[in-house]
């Protein structure tokens, strides 16, 4: 089972490129989500989608965008790269929402120059 | 909006020694989930409590959910070079619909 993929796992963007994360899931997961990982200050919740057809806003989801396609996949959109949205970005699922366990992509490593 | 914080943000020890990091919600929550991220991996999930007062352990680590179900504990007896990495908690926003993860508690183990 793959579990989460994220791709890419790596990527230069400079200031102002747009790029897409992509996240598929193969669990049959309801919920998924897009945080976003700094030194020193934790995972940060950008988006979430609690069910397919949904989503919403988490802490700090200025500058992206998403589309949860399907059940499986949910994408992250950056449509103007800043250099503060350098970070590591990681996808995660879960069967319902915060009652259980998330399960994590491998995440990827974005630099915008 | 719901804040998890833990302290400390950092904890150095020396190999065999005890380990402990502490999470506070400003809110009550349903369940607290802890995570284990290595260094340079994704986090992992370790364990999920749901009752008051709940106690749970795993081979040399405890996990505590506090009374008011506001605040948690993990704490790891003799720690070892495997147990490097950043331990997380975690726990649903309201409606239970998200996961608010806390700031962290980075482990480091001195040989």
């Amino acid at each position: 089972n793959a579990g989460v993929t994220q791709t890419p796992k790596f990527q230069v963007l400079k200031t102002g490129q747009s790029m897409t994360l992509q996240c598929a899931q193969d669990m049959n997961h309801n919920s998924m989500y897009w945080y976003r990982q700094d030194p020193g200050m934790g995972l940060r919740l950008i988006y979430y989608s609690a069910s397919e057809g949904t989503t919403d806003k988490g802490e700090v989801p200025n500058g992206y965008n998403v589309s949860r396609l399907n059940k499986r996949e949910f994408s992250l959109r950056l449509e103007s790269a800043a250099p503060s949205q350098t970070s590591v970005y990681f996808c995660a699922s879960s069967a319902l929402g915060g009652d259980t366990e998330a399960f994590f992509g491998q995440g990827t490593r974005l630099t915008v120059v | 909006g719901q804040q998890v914080m833990q302290i400390p943000q950092y904890q150095h020890v020396q190999e065999g020694e005890d380990f402990t990091t502490y999470c506070n919600s400003s809110t009550t929550l349903s369940n607290i989930q802890w995570y284990k991220q290595r260094p340079g991996g994704h986090p992992v999930f370790l364990i999920q409590l749901v009752k008051s007062g709940e106690v749970k352990k795993q081979k040399r680590l405890t996990f505590q959910f506090g009374e008011a179900k506001k605040n948690s504990s993990l704490h790891i007896t003799a720690t070892q070079t495997t147990d490097v990495g950043t331990y997380f908690c975690a726990g649903p926003g309201f409606g239970n619909e998200k996961l608010t993860f806390g700031t962290g508690t980075r482990l480091t183990i001195i040989p």
